[in-house]
């Protein structure tokens, strides 16, 4: 059984900080990881990843993945208020077309 | 506007009834998915859809019937409510299959608040 673990579970920290969220997978014919922000409606997509080592960066925001070691890191640097949110961790498998998600890091940014 | 719709956005329902839950996509996208979120669980598939009349059970399948007669609507039926179907469930659409190579991830609906009481 596919199986995605995140952590921390929660994280409080101040604006300015750099944070970095863990996520470690356990996937038959893994195919891609993905990242999503969740505020208070729909997960919003960040980054796909696929390949080892390759780092993709979307402004304060960034993510890698090891494939050997079967994780993947998201960064946020000088974290604002606007960060709080909870942010979603997915692998999706070559066998059949589905993403199995992670339970979550609930990141909160206090001023 | 194009894009993933729910309706119900909120819905309270009594042990036993049956209820379902709409789900509209405007991209004609070809696969859809039902997912679950609940607190220390993440979201769970509960089933997907390749294409019309094409459904598939995901990782909790049990208690919940779904329907693909269109490929914009995927409906999806508590046939009978149990308590510990409460639950924010999200309907997502995606263009194809989700590839490494794929530019178009899961687009989620804003999610229905179901509470069985």
């Amino acid at each position: 059984e596919d199986k995605v673990v995140q952590s921390p579970l929660s994280l409080v920290v101040h604006e300015g900080d750099t944070v970095t969220l863990n996520c470690s997978y356990e996937v038959t014919n893994f195919r891609s990881l993905l990242w999503y922000k969740q505020e208070k409606k729909a997960p919003t997509f960040l980054f796909m990843l696929t390949s080892s080592g390759i780092e993709k960066k979307s402004g304060r925001l960034s993510s890698i993945l090891d494939k050997k070691e079967l994780f993947s890191i998201l960064n946020i640097t000088a974290t604002q208020t606007g960060d709080s949110a909870v942010y979603l961790c997915a692998v999706g498998s070559w066998t059949g077309n589905m993403l199995t998600f992670g339970g979550g890091t609930r990141l909160m940014v206090k001023p | 506007d194009a894009g993933i719709t729910q309706s119900p956005r909120y819905k309270i329902t009594e042990t036993g009834r049956q209820v379902t839950l709409m789900c509209h996509q405007t991209w004609s996208h070809s696969y859809m998915f039902w997912y679950r979120q609940d607190l220390g669980h993440g979201l769970r598939l509960i089933y997907y859809s390749a294409a019309a009349d094409i459904t598939d059970k995901g990782e909790v399948s049990d208690g919940y019937v779904v329907s693909r007669s269109k490929t914009e609507n995927f409906p999806l039926t508590l046939e009978s409510a149990t308590r510990s179907q409460t639950s924010v469930y999200f309907c997502a659409s995606s263009e194809r299959e989700l590839t490494g190579e794929s530019k178009s991830p899961l687009h989620f609906g804003n999610g229905t608040r179901l509470t069985v009481t």
